[in-house]
């Protein structure tokens, strides 16, 4: 009973470096999501998407790129770290396309760029 | 666009206090509501929700009734345990995407 599963859980990069988190879900769900979470800035969404081969960009989208490939899986991509990157990650997935479906959520991935 | 305000902690609380944590929203049409908690180590998980005016949400002894006319989906809970500590989050959302609120760290003391 995986549900959202993120990897790696930790990292810890170079300023420049590249990087890219993986999400996978066992739920069949169509919509999925990339939030990072901040102190004091609760949850910002950087990209969705409503279904596989689809992408779109959410409230803080800059130095990110995504990938839906497969129904299953939604990556995000770093491709030259900065430090203002550093933060911890969740990806977050829901079957309904309306506001009233519930949002299932990973454990989260810590990034640390120096 | 859509937002959402939410009281900002920390709260810390004794064990058996009544909690109440304050959620309002903006909306151009009309959001469901949600609370969600996050215990420590972990990601995000539902509370409760509530889908149009006057639903009740309720969970694990909490509460929340989403109030349309003063715009509010006020999260609360008669008697708090230890086991209660962690991060509140609010959100909602009338575009198919949620907006979360910046979050409140609850503490609950023996």
């Amino acid at each position: 009973n995986a549900g959202v599963t993120q990897t790696p859980k930790f990292r810890v990069l170079k300023t420049g470096q590249s990087m890219t988190l993986l999400c996978a879900q066992d739920m069949n769900h169509e919509y999925m999501y990339w939030y990072r979470q901040d102190p004091g800035m609760g949850l910002r969404l950087i990209h969705y998407s409503v279904g596989e081969g689809t992408t779109a960009k959410g409230e803080v989208p800059d130095g990110y790129n995504v990938s839906r490939l497969k129904k299953q899986n939604f990556l995000l991509g770093l491709e030259s770290a900065a430090p203002s990157q550093t933060s911890v990650y969740f990806c977050a997935s829901r079957q309904t396309s309306g506001n009233t479906g519930e949002l299932f959520f990973g454990e989260g991935s810590r990034l640390t760029v120096l | 666009g859509d937002s959402v305000t939410q009281m900002e902690g920390p709260v810390t609380l004794s064990e058996e206090a009544f909690l109440t944590i304050n959620c309002t929203y903006t909306a151009t049409g009309y959001p469901s509501l949600f609370w969600y908690v996050q215990y420590p180590g972990e990601g995000l998980q539902l509370l409760l929700k509530a889908t149009k005016a006057d639903d009740k949400g309720s969970n694990k002894g909490f509460e929340a009734t989403y109030r349309k006319e003063t715009t509010s989906f006020h999260l609360e809970k008669g008697s708090v345990q230890v086991s209660d500590s962690a991060v509140y989050f609010c959100a909602g959302g009338s575009q198919g995407n949620l907006i979360f609120g910046k979050g409140t760290k609850l503490s609950v003391k023996p």
